[in-house]
């Protein structure tokens, strides 16, 4: 497709679950950004790959969050032990290049967690 | 570091008034500006973004932005509203090295009244 695409676009899970979020980024962009936004709020930064290196996890809120990025395309931001402070909806977005200059960031739909 | 501020949480305009938006930044290095449009249940789409050229920057859909450095303001504004601007709006600033991750404001909804 020509834009970035989240699955599941809705997810419940029971305090306690391990999640698994994915996104798929625009064809051929190397950098991906992950960002959470709490209801009512503005996104908040999680973590940055550029292909297939992690270079900032700064934004994980906590250990239970994990993200990968294995080939440089697809990625995935697993929560695992979900609490209900988790709930928020979760942001991809894809850029063309490493580093961005003037370059947009491309975002996908989202995907709405709520965990009860 | 690098933070926004945007004033006002709605704000609320009739059918073909002017659009005005407020955002104030904070930035230790010159930064790059950005606005973003989110519709419900939808990702964020960039309405325009100055990075260190014009001041004045034009965008989609009519809106429009002007870059004060000295009261550090990126305000967006628009002559007439239509129905379909109603929607959140967010300000994001980032820094115009490294990565720029985006640091976004905590956004204006926008309501139009006929």
């Amino acid at each position: 497709g020509a834009g970035v695409s989240q699955s599941p676009r809705y997810k419940v899970a029971k305090r306690g679950q391990d999640v698994a979020l994915r996104c798929d980024p625009i064809s051929g962009h190397v950098s991906l950004f992950w960002y959470q936004q709490a209801l009512g709020q503005g996104p908040e930064f999680l973590t940055y790959f550029q292909n297939e290196a992690q270079l900032d996890k700064s934004g994980l809120p906590s250990d239970r969050f994990f993200a990968e990025r294995p080939e440089g395309s697809v990625s995935t931001l697993k929560i695992q032990r979900t609490q209900q402070e988790d709930s928020a909806v979760y942001l991809c977005a894809s850029r063309a290049s490493g580093r961005g200059g003037q370059e947009t960031q491309y975002f996908g739909p989202g995907t709405r967690l709520l965990v009860l | 570091a690098q933070s926004v501020t945007q004033l006002g949480s709605h704000v609320s305009v009739s059918e073909g008034a002017l659009v005005l938006l407020r955002c104030n930044y904070s930035s230790s290095v010159p930064p790059y500006l950005f606005w973003y449009v989110q519709y419900p249940n939808q990702g964020l789409q960039l309405l325009l973004k100055y990075t260190s050229a014009a001041t004045l920057v034009k965008g989609i859909n009519g809106f429009e932005a002007e870059f004060k450095k000295s009261e550090t303001s990126f305000h967006l504004t628009k002559p007439s509203a239509h129905m379909s601007d109603a929607a959140e709006y967010f300000c994001a600033v980032s820094a115009p090295t490294g990565f720029q991750k985006l640091v976004f404001g905590t956004g204006t909804r926008l309501l139009v009244s006929p």
